[in-house]
């Protein structure tokens, strides 16, 4: 079974621009989860989808949105780009919403801004 | 709110001796406590998970992590460590009745000398 596909897998962007990056999840997972790796901050979470809803999301700014389609993919956004931006962005899918499931991580997308 | 402290942001130690990597939680309620393991430029591979029942649980690559309820530790352990298990290790918590974001500590990286 493939796993989790992040893409692309490197991005460099101009501050001020706008970015999409893409996760498809493991097949039959419904739920997709991003997350955002910094050296400063470590690990935090953006949102999570479920079933084409957001179910939940993490403190950072309308900048950051997402949506996910009817076969699971999923997408996130980030405009207006600040040079804190650059980081892993890293995406996760699970079967469900049940909190005892463990989440499958992709590779991530590591997005440069200058 | 949930919280996860990994006290050491380096550990080493020779290959074939036993490893522990120290994480301890805070949360109100029942927690459900991940191991992940990343290597470079790679995204999080999950290695075990504790939700209920035996204090002591086994995962991939012969990791296993003990939980302690009373000190709020769940430490990770292999018998006999390999070079191959150089990488950074995240403990992680989610707390029951809470959304499902994972909270992460901050990493502790492992370096397994020859």
């Amino acid at each position: 079974k493939a796993g989790v596909t992040q893409t692309p897998r490197y991005l460099i962007k101009t501050r001020g621009q706008q970015v999409t990056l893409s996760c498809s999840p493991i097949s039959g997972h419904r739920s997709v989860s991003w997350y955002q790796q910094t050296p400063g901050q470590g690990l935090q979470f953006l949102f999570e989808y479920f079933s084409e809803t957001q179910r939940n999301k993490g403190n950072f700014p309308g900048r950051f949105s997402g949506r996910q389609f009817s076969n699971s993919r999923s997408e996130m956004n980030v405009s207006t780009l600040e040079l804190g931006d650059s980081a892993l962005y890293l995406c996760a899918s699970s079967t469900g919403t049940g909190i005892r499931t463990e989440a499958f991580f992709g590779q991530g997308t590591r997005l440069t801004v200058v | 709110a949930q919280s996860v402290a990994q006290p050491e942001d380096q550990v080493n130690v020779a290959e074939g001796n036993p490893l522990t990597v120290k994480c301890t939680y805070s949360v109100s309620g029942n927690p459900y406590l991940f191991w992940y393991v990343q290597y470079p430029n790679r995204g999080l591979q999950f290695l075990l998970k504790y939700i209920t029942g035996d204090n002591l649980v086994k995962g991939s690559y012969g990791f296993e992590a003990e939980f302690n309820k009373s000190q709020t530790s769940f430490h990770l352990k292999k018998p006999s460590a390999l070079v191959s298990d150089s990488a950074l290790y995240f403990c992680a918590v989610r707390r029951e009745g809470s959304a499902r974001q994972l909270t992460f500590g901050s990493g502790t990286q492992l370096t397994v000398l020859p």
